[in-house]
């Protein structure tokens, strides 16, 4: 499986404030998934990167409020922007090593608080 | 789009019993199945999954099994230890969108010794 790590681990953070949350890849994946999963709930899937072109939105989640970048095959960012209490979640990567395959793994998670 | 439905939503065991945790999918043209296991504090790992042309897989203790028909897929796992205990997620990959995951909503599984 890909090695995958997300900085910052957790954080605590101001209403109104932004936070970005940075998702490394050991090898060079097609894509790559940014998911929340609030506390002691299942995950939702935000969106996914695509690198070279925007990223892909779900229903109820908008790209002001969850810029996404993909620079690379190894590498993406979500900013999560003028938080509120009701974004303190926490916030997993994924990826799929494999285009031709379905498995995904994820990242460690950010643990997001905010007052 | 897709919805996962999962049951129940606790379960408790004794220790050696089995467990069997089930989920249902919408979207018919659905077609891979991973079951993931997440102990508290920790990320989701992939415990095992199916694809919608095989019917039932095996890793030593777990098993997941699928019927397309009946839209419904099942984890089972015999022989339970304490170190079992955790919130498994059933997901479903929809027809639709490649590669992404719709999430059941967790089963919290207690191993009592």
């Amino acid at each position: 499986s890909a090695v995958i790590s997300q900085k910052p681990s957790r954080d605590i953070c101001q209403r109104g404030t932004s936070l970005t949350i940075q998702c490394q890849v050991d090898s060079q994946v097609t894509m790559m998934f940014w998911y929340r999963q609030q506390p002691g709930q299942s995950l939702t899937l935000i969106a996914t990167a695509n690198q070279g072109s925007e990223a892909t939105y779900e229903s109820g989640f908008v790209i002001d409020k969850f810029p996404i970048s993909r620079p690379n095959l190894t590498f993406s960012t979500l900013t999560v922007s003028n938080m509120s209490p009701e974004d303190s979640s926490i916030y997993l990567c994924s990826c799929c090593r494999d285009p031709t395959r379905d498995e995904q793994f994820f990242g460690p998670g950010t643990r997001l608080t905010v007052l | 789009g897709e919805n996962v439905e999962q049951h129940p939503s606790t379960l408790s065991v004794q220790e050696g019993d089995s467990a069997v945790i089930k989920c249902t999918y919408s979207d018919s043209a659905s077609n891979y199945f991973p079951w993931y296991k997440q102990e508290l504090g920790k990320r989701p790992q992939l415990i095992i999954d199916i694809r919608s042309n095989v019917g039932e897989k095996k890793d030593q203790r777990i098993a997941v099994t699928l019927n397309k028909t009946a839209k419904h897929f099942s984890l089972h796992i015999t022989e339970t230890q304490p170190e079992d205990s955790a919130v498994y997620f059933c997901a479903a990959t929809p027809g639709t969108g490649f590669q992404k995951l719709v999430f059941g909503t967790g089963t919290r599984l207690l191993v009592s010794p």
